[in-house]
């Protein structure tokens, strides 16, 4: 089942913190974060495991509460460079099925 | 170290034509991706190699699709005979080892059906 993401869009002005929630229906093996430009391929950001890990990336960090379901990435004091189409991608089932399936996106657009 | 790389980038022909896709994960990926993505939204995964076996394929259009990778390495999509739902990106993807880490994405085909 395809994860669903929150919001579909956001708009933010240069500084500002941004939340984009992944929310699956069913048991999460892990949880994949991709940012995606327009035009281009996506790029990874990072690999949460199940065990509730939260992980850091420079200023973008993320969470997975796996008795949830939920995963969510943080954003904070927004760079131009963040705007983009994030991604969450899947790996569901209480066993690894080894199988990444991604969300329909989160735009972010980050204003000056 | 190289990328994935895939031809062609782009491709247009009419309906009830076949085209190809080429992709050459990085050195060493036993795992490889194709994903279709329709404009606005995510990846959707078509087929799932490990090495040269097919691991998933469940979302495969089987009566139009197809998919090889030979000797574990570069691989090739088909679609014969193509429709108009078929335009997107066809990304390619390879990693280490399946989803235990990062997937590293070739430009794409962007693929016009008229």
């Amino acid at each position: 089942q395809q994860p669903v993401q929150s919001p579909q869009a956001v708009i933010l002005r240069e500084g500002e913190d941004a939340v984009i929630n992944c929310s699956s229906s069913k048991a999460l093996y892990s949880v994949h974060w991709y940012r995606q430009k327009h035009g281009e391929a996506p790029v990874f950001l990072m690999i949460l495991l199940k065990g509730g890990e939260q992980k850091g990336h420079d200023k973008i960090s993320a969470s997975f509460n796996e008795k949830k379901q939920q995963s969510s990435l943080y954003l904070t004091a927004s760079q131009l460079s963040y705007s983009g189409t994030y991604f969450c991608g899947t790996e569901g089932g209480r066993h690894r099925d080894d199988k990444i399936i991604f969300g329909k996106g989160t735009r972010l657009h980050i204003l000056p | 170290e190289a990328g994935v790389a895939q031809s062609p980038r782009y491709k247009i022909i009419e309906k009830r034509q076949s085209v190809a896709f080429w992709c050459n994960p990085i050195s060493g990926h036993a795992t490889l991706y194709w994903y279709q993505q329709i404009l606005g939204q995510g990846p959707k995964l078509l087929i799932q190699f490990q090495n040269n076996g097919v691991v998933d394929d469940s979302q495969l259009p089987k009566d139009r699709f197809s998919a090889e990778r030979l000797k574990g390495v570069d691989s090739t999509l088909k679609i014969q005979p193509a429709k108009l739902e078929d335009s997107a990106v066809y990304l390619c993807a390879s990693s280490l080892q399946g989803a235990y880490g990062e997937a590293f994405f070739g430009q794409g085909t962007r693929l016009t059906v008229v």
